[in-house]
């Protein structure tokens, strides 16, 4: 099956950029997804990238897909403490299914 | 617009109780449902999907089962719950899985004691 890999922790600075990284295994992989869940909540849609593209701004949100690789990254610019949260790597692969990997925790230091 | 209303959002239950886990979509029209587990410190498992009333695909073997008896109603549930069927399950849905995703529910937060 899907495999999703994610580094469990991050701590930055506030103010500081954040690099969130994941790599995944299913190469037909057509839409790739970053989640963000809030301490007690649901998981809530940030971004996400088609197969086709090796990247994407969204306002502070950057996301790079090196398709090669199989790596995926989500770049938050000028981390603010409000971005303290899990945040999900998600494919689109299998059975038209999304798989999650197992999320980053991140801590906004202030 | 679309909404996704799950409850209750917490629930302790003692050891080989039953279970029963509501799940609703409003909004929108045969919608794909899904049923996650997210175990403490661990990501998100899926536990069911659904792309019909009555259709229920298990991605893997548990002591829970899922039931869709409405179009916009996905149910889970347990006849004897084990304590490792602890942990925050959240059910999702679907129509363009594309470019929207899935939308997810605030989640239920079940410990088992």
């Amino acid at each position: 099956g899907e495999d999703v890999e994610q580094s469990l922790f991050l701590s930055v600075r506030e103010g500081d950029s954040s690099v969130i990284n994941c790599t995944y295994t299913d190469s037909s992989s057509t839409y790739l997804y970053w989640y963000k869940q809030e301490p007690g909540a649901g998981l809530q849609l940030l971004t996400y990238i088609f197969s086709n593209m090796d990247m994407k701004q969204d306002q502070r949100l950057t996301v790079l897909l090196n398709k090669k690789d199989k790596h995926l990254s989500l770049r938050i610019a000028d981390t603010q403490t409000g971005d303290s949260a899990i945040y999900f790597c998600a494919t689109l692969g299998r059975a038209n299914n999304l798989f999650f990997g197992t999320g980053t925790r991140l801590t906004v230091i202030p | 617009s679309q909404t996704i209303h799950q409850w209750p959002a917490t629930l302790v239950q003692p050891v080989g109780s039953p279970l029963s886990l509501e799940c609703t979509v409003e909004g929108t029209s045969n919608p794909n449902l899904y049923w996650y587990r997210q175990a403490a410190g661990r990501g998100l498992q899926l536990l069911f999907y659904s792309v019909g009333i009555g259709q229920i695909s298990s991605e893997v073997p548990q002591n829970l089962s899922a039931s869709r008896p409405q179009d916009r109603q996905f149910i889970l549930s347990s006849k004897k719950l084990l304590l490792s069927d602890s942990g925050f399950y959240l059910c999702a849905w679907s129509v363009d899985r594309g470019a929207h995703g899935y939308t997810f529910g605030s989640g239920t937060r079940l410990t088992v004691v």
